[in-house]
């Protein structure tokens, strides 16, 4: 059974271009959430997708969008990037009702 | 406004001897508590949880210690070994399945 999987693993961008970074839940999850752990920070929260839908927002500007699709995967994307977005990008997922969330390896992203 | 706040960036153990690793809130709504460890290149990777409604759980060498009117939780590692030498996120939520929040974490280093 594979758990979270994301990819890619590593990113290298340019400040001003866009981003796409993709996620696929563990079997059996159907909520998904996005986090942002700069360095030395601990995970901040994005958003979260349940049924194809955003239900649940941190504080993050528009240039930060999501998608999820009818087999729970989901794609994070950020416009315009800024030197500031370089950070480990996590998703997790959880099965509701349950409360733990299980997290991918992550997405390096880093902005030059 | 940090809600959830590991105040020991760092701690270092013998091996054999038990690690403590603490954690404090400031939001008395979050009721569900959970410790992640995070090695290096990976994702943080669920340990241990409390509802609440308890003040002791137990899972092996690990125990978290929850005292409500303190908003202050504990991870007790016992006996700790170098394997256990990760980063560890204290995150905590509210009912349902709401966004982990999460501290910047405590590095623990387990000497040989």
């Amino acid at each position: 059974d594979a758990g979270v999987t994301q990819s890619p693993t590593h990113l290298i961008k340019t400040r001003g271009q866009q981003v796409t970074l993709r996620c696929s839940p563990k079997s059996g999850h159907d909520t998904v959430s996005w986090y942002q752990q700069a360095l030395g920070q601990g995970p901040q929260f994005i958003f979260q997708y349940y049924e194809e839908e955003e239900r649940q927002r941190g504080n993050f500007p528009d240039r930060f969008s999501g998608h999820q699709f009818p087999n729970y995967s989901s794609e994070l994307n950020v416009n315009a990037l800024l030197l500031g977005d370089s950070a480990l990008y996590l998703c997790a997922s959880s099965a509701r009702p349950n409360t733990e969330a299980f997290f991918g390896q992550g997405t390096r992203l880093t902005v030059v | 406004d940090q809600q959830v706040k590991q105040n020991s960036p760092s701690l270092s153990v013998q091996e054999g001897r038990i690690s403590i690793l603490n954690c404090d809130y400031t939001n008395s709504m979050f009721d569900y508590f959970l410790w992640y460890k995070k090695y290096p290149a990976e994702g943080p990777t669920f340990l241990i949880s409390i509802s609440s409604i308890k003040d002791k759980n137990e899972d092996g060498r690990f125990t978290v210690f929850l005292n409500k009117s303190a908003k202050h939780l504990s991870l007790h590692i016992v006996p700790s070994q170098p394997g256990d030498s990760a980063v560890y996120f204290c995150a905590a939520r509210n009912s349902g399945n709401t966004p982990l929040v999460f501290g910047k974490g405590t590095r623990l280093s387990v000497i040989a």
